[in-house]
């Protein structure tokens, strides 16, 4: 099993930071990957990580310690079109498929 | 990375019909599934769409519920068979490829079973 692990929901400020936390459990693990779903559309790829640490793309950054089970997707600058569903997403050994999390919802505020 | 289509985008049907909902991907890719989300709720993977074989389902999935064909390697269908309202859904479709091997989702099918 999988057993991802995210928070429901968030709320923040425009123009704040916001980390979004990710747990989970896995055989044999293969990749973390976030995503980002807005209300109405599919998923789309934010970000990857396979080995310890930070990746930065732009305002977004995600972290991974594998000895720890544990990722975070980190939005600085929030702008109010940042509101939408984050997803956390790991693969695994021998899966064809990502095991995906329930999603944490994030509403941005003015 | 992989350009998906799929079409209808939408649909409303009777009960106890049938729909077909068709998936292009613009390139070749190894990988095809099929995904279920309910407004608001997580993805929920249906099946795994194999190409030249029998598909492979999840749990609670089965093949004359929602038939899927993979004639090719860029081309998809599932069968929502003998629809119920309980069927109503948002049906996705995605494929496997890009740099880190990651999962690209076509824009979904919104049914509706009354």
């Amino acid at each position: 099993g999988q057993n991802i692990d995210q928070p429901t929901e968030m709320t923040a400020t425009e123009g704040a930071i916001v980390q979004i936390n990710c747990t989970y459990q896995t055989s044999g693990f293969n990749g973390l990957f976030w995503y980002q779903q807005h209300a109405g559309e599919a998923p789309t790829f934010l970000s990857y990580n396979v080995l310890d640490g930070l990746e930065e793309k732009g305002r977004f950054s995600s972290f991974l310690s594998r000895s720890k089970g544990y990722s975070y997707l980190l939005l600085k600058e929030l702008q109010m079109k940042d509101s939408a569903s984050y997803l956390c997403a790991v693969g695994e050994t021998g899966a064809n498929n990502l095991f995906f999390g329930t999603g944490t919802r994030l509403t941005v505020i003015p | 990375s992989a350009v998906i289509s799929q079409k209808p985008s939408r649909d409303i049907c009777q009960r106890g019909t049938s729909l077909t909902i068709q998936c292009q991907v613009d390139s070749q890719v190894t990988m095809m599934f099929w995904y279920r989300q309910q407004p608001g709720q997580s993805l929920t993977l249906i099946a795994t769409a194999n190409q030249g074989s029998e598909a492979t389902y999840e749990s609670g999935f089965v093949i004359d519920k929602f038939p899927i064909s993979r004639p090719n390697l860029t081309f998809s269908t599932l069968t929502v068979s003998n629809m119920s309202p309980e069927d109503s859904s948002i049906y996705l479709c995605s494929a496997k490829g890009g740099a880190y091997n990651e999962q690209f989702f076509g824009p979904g099918t919104r049914l509706t079973v009354l």
